[in-house]
């Protein structure tokens, strides 16, 4: 019931493309996701973040959708560039303290 | 640098070694965390530690021991590691224990030969 999984694995898209990955969860008593977005060398570094009562958050390029009912949230890239070939992470957490779980990660490729 | 220093960033070491990876943060936070990150694995969590109180052990082997001396510095001392221990170790931390708003070190690579 902690799991989150995220897909795909991988993904590769055109420069200028949307790429779209998905995380479902299991748990309702979460009410905390954010993205990560982790660079080769890096640790992984908060992108934007989401709370059950939006359906939609905005920050600059970066969108993530969340549709409460089917316990699901993707994140979106508008117009994608090389530089945000990276791996992004999904995670949820809950008001169980100090915690987060994680996706598998998805390794974004963006061609130029 | 994000906040968050870890080092070595990278360590190998023999199954009889005994080594010790540290993190530290003077970013205020009160939370810290240890993660390992295996490939195509999702993130880990091993350890807990809120204001310097340990309040997760994830079913971590006794292999793998933390300490966090106060709420900046934070250990993982390992001994007789195992090859499949072989990962990237991140360390992170967050100001409130809900555990919100992590920042991550860059790791430290860790080969067990």
């Amino acid at each position: 019931q902690q799991q989150v999984k995220q897909s795909p694995q991988s993904l590769i898209v055109q420069k200028g493309g949307i790429p779209i990955i998905n995380c479902a969860y299991e748990n309702t008593a979460f009410d905390y996701f954010p993205w990560y977005q982790q660079f080769p060398g890096k640790g992984p570094a908060l992108l934007i973040a989401i709370r059950p009562d939006v359906s939609e958050k905005k920050e600059g390029r970066f969108t993530i959708s969340f549709n409460k009912s089917a316990k699901q949230f993707s994140l979106h890239i508008m117009d994608s560039q090389p530089g945000d070939s990276a791996t992004y992470f999904c995670a949820a957490g809950g008001t169980s303290y100090g915690k987060l779980t994680f996706g598998q990660g998805t390794i974004l490729t963006v061609h130029p | 640098e994000t906040g968050v220093t870890q080092t070595p960033r990278h360590l190998v070491m023999g199954m009889t070694n005994k080594k010790s990876l540290k993190c530290e943060q003077h970013l205020g936070h009160n939370a810290m965390y240890w993660y390992k990150q295996s490939a195509k694995k999702p993130l880990e969590l091993m350890f807990v530690y809120n204001f310097k109180e340990q309040t997760e052990n994830n079913s971590v082997p006794s292999r793998f021991s933390p300490e966090c001396p106060n709420s900046s510095h934070l250990f993982l001392h390992l001994h007789t590691l195992q090859p499949e221990d072989s990962a990237l170790y991140l360390c992170a931390s967050s100001q409130d224990p809900l555990g919100r708003r992590y920042t991550f070190g860059s790791g430290t690579r860790l080969t067990v030969v």
